[in-house]
């Protein structure tokens, strides 16, 4: 079946500092890929896709590479902010119609 | 837009009372999804409704607990008999299409049972 295993977190940081969150899946077929952002009290919220391979997907200075070979999707960002601060879920989905969450890491980001 | 609609954001009650969460998914979508999050168990998928209709709901804790989609702009999660265990954070999603396209969640109703 599919899966997808996510950095273990928490992970902290100094502001301004480089983030990178590995995520790496297991699918039959032609996945989508997901990154989804959690701040506290909300739901989870999408933050980039990307939907084949080899596609970048970014927002909010955050970006991620849709890497068939190494089957990961790693969530990277040059500079965070302490605003930053939340759990971040990597996700697939296939046209089988629901999605499978990696289980969150939770960024803490230091002033 | 308006996004998903959840109610009520929080809920107390006592064990044993009937429970009912409603979400009112975005418009002109034909996917809706129910997720449990807690702290040990993490995100959990509960059951998930394609055109109303419910194709997957093997996440379903127990027979206590019960889904409905009458209408394309409506759903409800049922517990009855609640538990203390049911206590989490749940969650209403929709989607357009399947699942290579994103889901839209709601914030959350905030259960505790006592």
């Amino acid at each position: 079946g599919n899966s997808v295993t996510q950095m273990e977190g928490p992970v902290t940081l100094s502001e301004e500092a480089f983030l990178t969150i590995n995520c790496t899946y297991t699918a039959t077929g032609y996945p989508s890929l997901f990154w989804y952002v959690q701040y506290p009290g909300e739901g989870l919220q999408l933050l980039l896709k990307a939907t084949k391979a080899d596609d970048k997907g970014s927002n909010k200075g955050f970006e991620a590479t849709y890497r068939k070979e190494t089957t990961s999707f790693h969530l990277e960002k040059g500079s965070v902010q302490v605003s930053d601060s939340a759990v971040y879920f990597c996700a697939l989905g296939t046209n089988a119609g629901k999605s499978t969450f990696g289980d969150g890491t939770t960024l803490t980001v230091k002033p | 837009d308006a996004g998903v609609i959840q109610s009520p954001r929080h809920e107390v009650t006592e064990m044993g009372q009937e429970v009912t969460l409603r979400c009112k998914p975005i418009s002109g979508h034909d996917y809706l999804f129910w997720y449990r999050q807690t702290m040990m168990r993490g995100l959990e998928l509960l059951i998930y409704f394609n055109n109303n209709v419910p194709i997957d709901d093997s996440g379903m804790p127990e027979d206590r607990f019960s889904a409905k989609m009458p209408n394309a702009s409506f759903s409800t999660l049922k517990i009855q008999p609640s538990e203390p265990r049911d206590s989490a954070v749940y969650f209403c999603a929709s989607s357009l299409g399947r699942g290579s396209q994103p889901q839209h969640f709601g914030d959350g109703t905030r259960l505790s049972i006592l």
